[in-house]
């Protein structure tokens, strides 16, 4: 039972423009978002995080939109840049009050100079 | 600060051996949560260790243990290895116990099984 989900394996993006990447939920118990962002042979690195409580957490060039009745949340980052290229994996917590993180499978994206 | 090492960084192993992976986390973390991330899948939730005891533990046999220790380092054993454990073991570290989430990820220790 896949209880986060990013359906989008990949993206690709121009330099410059935004990037949008997508995560559902299906548990109402999660209390707590965050995105992670990997490159090869690294560990994921923590983004930006949300708690249930806000709609919308802002972070330099990063943003995280949480929609509630909708189990949905979405990483903006605006301008993307080369850099940005990597796996980007959201996840949630809450539920099992252990700290315990559920992952997604993870979404690429590739910024074009 | 020192971040979460992990060693070692990889690791060649046969079916129905036994292993130990560990983590060192980092200054001033007292949590740490191990996870298994296998090819093209997220990280999964094995298990979380804080001042000590198992704070809660993922779908995983029995097999898969661990430990921390009084410096909050900790170890991840599994025994009789199988070919589907082949995957990366990451180890993260956090401050406080239950109410902790986010997490600092190590750079993972590789695992094959042959």
């Amino acid at each position: 039972d896949q209880q986060v989900k990013q359906n989008s394996p990949s993206l690709s993006v121009q330099e410059g423009r935004i990037s949008i990447l997508n995560c559902d939920y299906t548990n109402s118990m999660f209390d707590y978002f965050l995105w992670y962002k990997k490159y090869p042979a690294e560990g994921p690195t923590f983004l930006i995080s949300i708690s249930s409580i806000k709609d919308k957490n802002e972070d330099g060039r990063f943003t995280v939109f949480l929609n509630k009745s909708a189990k949905h949340l979405s990483l903006h980052i605006v301008p993307s840049q080369p850099g940005d290229s990597a796996v980007y994996f959201c996840a949630a917590s809450g539920a099992s009050n252990t700290g315990k993180l559920i992952f997604g499978q993870g979404t690429t994206l590739q910024v074009k100079p | 600060e020192t971040g979460v090492t992990q060693s070692p960084t990889h690791l060649i192993k046969t079916r129905g051996q036994q292993v130990t992976l560990r983590c060192s986390s980092q200054s001033g973390h007292n949590t740490v949560s191990w996870y298994q991330q296998a090819l093209g899948q997220g990280p999964q939730f094995i298990f979380q260790y804080y001042r000590e005891e198992e704070n809660g533990r993922g779908n995983f046999p029995p097999r898969f243990s661990g430990l921390q220790f009084p410096n909050y380092s900790s170890e991840l054993n599994v025994n009789a290895l199988e070919l589907d454990d082949s995957a990366l073991y990451l180890c993260a570290s956090s401050l406080g116990g239950k109410t902790t989430y986010e997490q600092y990820f190590g750079p993972g220790t590789r695992l094959t099984v042959t």
